[in-house]
This record gives C-alpha cells, sequence and structure tokens, in this order.
C-alpha cells in the first residue's frame, strides 16, 4: 500500500491559480471516482475540501475544484489567498480490504 | 454539532500498547451511514491511514500495522478506541480520530500527540 505521489510544493501569487497533482496507480485512482482531499493549517486537524474527486462539502469555496484523469487527480485553487496557505493532502479508495490510502502531501505557498 | 475527541497517555514506552478513545458527541456511533476511523502523522510527515470500525465491530485495518492494531467500539458510552501493541519511536505521531462517510473523512478530532520513549 504505497502512498500516493504529491509534488512536495506549489506556490502562487494572490489571485493566481495553482493546481496540485496526486498520482497512484491503475489499482486505485485510475479505477475508482473516491479520491478526496483535505486541507491542513500548522498544528490543525486536516479539513475536507474535495470528495469523489470534484464534490465540495457544504460551506467549502467553490475556488477549491477537483478533477481526475487516468491514475492522477487534481486539486485546483483559483484567485489564491493568503488563507489558503497549508499543506494539502489527497486520499484514494483501493480495495474492500484495505480502503484507504492518502498522498505524500504538498506544501501550498502564497507569495 | 458534531465533536469528536481524542484522549488517552501522551507518553508510551517502548513495546507497551498505545490505547487511545475517541468520545463521539452531536451524533450517534450506531448511525448505519458512518464508519469510524483512525488516522495519525509523525512529526512534520504525511497521513496514514490506521484503520476503520463500523458500530456493529466489523474493522479494516492497514496492512502494515496490520498484526499490532486493534480497534474496538462502545456504543453505550458513544466511544470508540485504538489499541496498538509493541511500539517503538517510529509510532510517535498525532493520532486524529475521525468520521468516515463513503470514502472520505468529513469530520475529524482534534488530535492528541503520543511520543513512544522510555
Amino acid at each position: 500500500q504505497s502512498a500516493l505521489t504529491q509534488p512536495a510544493s506549489v506556490s502562487g501569487s494572490p489571485g493566481q491559480s495553482i493546481t496540485i497533482s496526486c498520482t497512484g496507480s491503475s489499482s486505485d485512482v485510475g479505477t475508482y471516482d473516491y479520491v478526496s482531499w483535505y486541507q491542513q493549517h500548522p498544528g490543525k486537524a486536516p479539513k475536507l475540501l474535495i470528495f469523489d474527486v470534484s464534490d465540495r462539502p457544504s460551506g467549502v469555496s467553490d475556488r477549491f475544484s477537483g478533477s481526475k484523469s487516468g491514475n492522477t487527480a487534481s486539486l485546483t485553487i483559483s484567485g489564491l489567498q493568503a488563507a489558503d496557505e497549508a499543506d494539502y493532502y489527497c486520499s484514494s479508495y483501493i480495495s474492500t480490504t484495505s480502503p484507504y490510502v492518502f498522498g505524500t502531501g504538498t506544501k501550498g505557498t502564497v507569495l | 454539532q458534531l465533536q469528536l475527541q481524542e484522549s488517552g497517555p501522551g507518553l508510551v514506552k517502548p513495546s507497551e500498547t498505545l490505547s487511545l478513545t475517541c468520545t463521539v458527541s452531536g451524533d450517534s456511533i450506531t448511525n448505519s451511514f458512518y464508519y469510524w476511523g483512525w488516522i495519525r502523522q509523525p512529526p512534520g510527515g504525511g497521513l496514514e491511514w490506521i484503520g476503520n470500525i463500523y458500530y456493529s465491530g466489523n474493522t479494516y485495518y492497514n496492512p502494515s500495522l496490520q498484526s499490532r492494531v486493534s480497534l474496538s467500539v462502545d456504543t453505550s458510552k458513544n466511544q470508540f478506541s485504538l489499541r496498538l501493541k509493541s511500539v517503538t519511536a517510529a509510532d510517535t505521531a498525532v493520532y486524529y480520530c475521525a468520521r468516515r462517510y463513503t470514502h472520505h473523512f468529513d469530520f475529524w478530532g482534534q488530535g492528541t500527540l503520543v511520543t513512544v520513549s522510555s
């Protein structure tokens, strides 16, 4: 059960857009539309941003959007704000016997 | 309003057993829509899924921890618990409990730091 691969860091200026990738395999991201994304500020618990590849929970800004192509899922943050500076993790369903794996995490920086 | 609160010792000796409890308020742990889970995060590291449990006692574990971990549920107290045996320094982490809905974790506890040290 290897972690999904994310870039270590992504940065952008206020108002710009950034995209964070999450690469898995045909056994996880490539097969199931059960990719979720979490935002974590320092010292805080993760917060759900996106589930089922592209759905947003109630209360999450529409500046956050998700997509998937093949074995890679992506999180896009548009209209970048200072409050978006945080760590971001993806997660995918794998199988009924060992259901979940997280990504390696990406530090998002607002320049 | 849903709240999850982890509790347990913050310091565990090597080779001993780590035990944590998550108390759920604002929802019933017997709600059929949800599983309940544990995730951990070593200092400066990423998230690692530990396992999930349903109120009936049905469990799923991370294969890398399966030989050492067990989850249990106490519906009368609206709690679920984690036991991790034979701990080493590598088990030092912030441990989070969370609610799982379909295939994502929609609510998380604040987390509790457990340090493994003699």
